[in-house]
């Protein structure tokens, strides 16, 4: 089956730090990819669709100058949680679309402490 | 009112017990809906689409009520291994198959 690699899996920085996730479809080409978070105890919040080739789309209420994604190849998206502060802490979560199947893979997530 | 809502939980049963999820949603438009199932700190599995005549796989059926706007879960004989969070999803259509996921029902299944 279609598979979804993301990494790191978990990442440690000091607040004020940039990190990158990278989330890469691995066998099939992904025009579209979404981001989540996810607070503990909480669902899984759309952050934002990223579209090849073109500017991410964002949700309502995430600040698309803080959440950078790139989406630049059909296999590759990468979120940027610049300035990152204790407040970012939280797993992010990547998923693919492959095509037109509507089935949704998701990446093994991101689990993101801001000290 | 939230787009999704979902049993709050969590659920502790004995193993072999029968444990029903229930989720409303409040889009009528919504086109797709699902089942996943979550172990802590990992991504999300699916576990079963939903349909209108409802499915079954084997101890789990899933049923779709579009009239009341719900969707639910059933699980039979549950096992130690289906310990897990229970989240329902819902695509409100168009063709970028954007989730929309209920807060997760924690279900603990004891020996």
């Amino acid at each position: 089956g279609a598979v979804v690699s993301q990494h790191p899996s978990w990442v440690i920085c000091k607040s004020g730090t940039s990190v990158k996730i990278e989330c890469r479809s691995l066998d099939f080409q992904a025009t579209t990819m979404f981001w989540y978070r996810q607070f503990p105890k909480q669902s899984l919040m759309l952050m934002a669709t990223s579209n090849e080739g073109s500017k991410a789309t964002y949700e309502q209420g995430v600040e698309k100058d803080k959440f950078l994604i790139n989406h630049a190849s059909l296999t590759l998206s990468t979120l940027t949680v610049t300035s990152a502060h204790p407040e970012d802490s939280s797993f992010y979560i990547c998923s693919a679309s492959q095509g037109n199947r509507e089935k949704l893979f998701f990446g093994s997530g991101t689990q993101l402490s801001v000290l | 009112r939230k787009e999704v809502e979902q049993d709050p939980g969590p659920f502790n049963v004995p193993e072999g017990a029968t444990v029903a999820f229930n989720c409303t949603y409040s889009n009528s438009a919504s086109q797709s809906f699902f089942w996943y199932r979550q172990d802590c700190r990992k991504e999300p599995k699916l576990l079963m689409s939903v349909y209108s005549s409802g499915n079954e796989d084997g101890r789990f059926t899933a049923q779709l009520n579009r009239a009341s706007q719900y969707i639910s879960l059933l699980i039979r004989d549950s096992k130690l291994s289906d310990s897990a969070t229970y989240l329902c999803a819902l695509n409100s259509g168009g063709s970028n198959y954007k989730l929309t996921f209920g807060k997760g029902t924690l279900l603990t299944v004891n020996p």
